[in-house]
């Protein structure tokens, strides 16, 4: 995931917002994504967005996108436990078969 | 409903011993089918994926390799196992043209340890 850049790490307390930040490198990307992996488990699409898009919120998700710094970011409001999880963002490089998955941040929530 | 299968769940092997690793997808046709390997504390390295049967992309130089002997059943195997073969190993298909184009699905994953 060289391509796809997160920070490994955040820590929040619950009740509280949490933000996850990831950084992509392709311009042309139509979608990106967001998906949730809980421990032990595979990985489940969360959400995504649009390239011509600039936010989308579905639920206590929120993403933004700033298409000029190539920056996107997953806010979650009113953070649960259950929310503990690694996130990872993905591209798609053009018109390809494949995903260019970050390294994943580790969500920990505590009580 | 599609559902997405893999076995062994865990797998623990020895140095040099071979590997055989399987992913079976119901209820959709013709799917790319995928796999990665997660090692620990790291991300997602795309290993393997195939557009169709007999199909196989290759992502990474390695002593893995990868068939796919019918339309919705991946194989992913090895002849002699390292130690860094060890890590997390999900398989994913996704359809062209679905939901959220490219969208894709994971199945449970594999976890092996080669000792």
């Amino acid at each position: 995931g060289e391509d796809v850049e997160q920070s490994l790490f955040l820590s929040v307390r619950e009740g509280d917002s949490s933000v996850i930040n990831c950084t992509y490198t392709d311009s042309s990307s139509t979608y990106l994504y967001w998906y949730k992996q809980e421990p032990g488990a595979g990985l489940q699409l969360l959400t995504y967005i649009f390239s011509n898009m600039d936010m989308k919120q579905d639920q206590r998700l929120t993403v933004l996108l700033n298409k000029k710094d190539k920056h996107l970011s997953l806010r979650i409001a009113d953070t649960q436990t259950g929310d503990s999880a690694i996130y990872f963002c993905a591209e798609i490089k053009g018109s390809s078969y494949k995903l260019i998955f970050g390294s994943g941040t580790r969500l920990l929530v505590r009580p | 409903s599609q559902t997405i299968h893999q076995w062994p769940a865990t797998l623990v092997q020895p140095v040099g011993s071979p590997l055989s690793l399987e992913c079976t997808v119901e209820g959709t046709s013709n799917p790319n089918l995928y796999w990665y390997r997660q090692a620990a504390g790291r991300g997602l390295q795309l290993l393997f994926y195939s557009v169709g049967i007999g199909q196989i992309s290759s992502e990474v130089p390695q002593n893995l390799s990868a068939s796919r002997p019918q339309d919705r059943q991946f194989i992913l195997s090895s002849k002699k196992l390292l130690l860094s073969d060890s890590g997390f190993y999900l398989c994913a298909w996704s359809v062209l043209g679905g939901r959220i184009n490219n969208e894709q699905f994971f199945g449970p994953g594999t976890r092996l340890t080669v000792l």
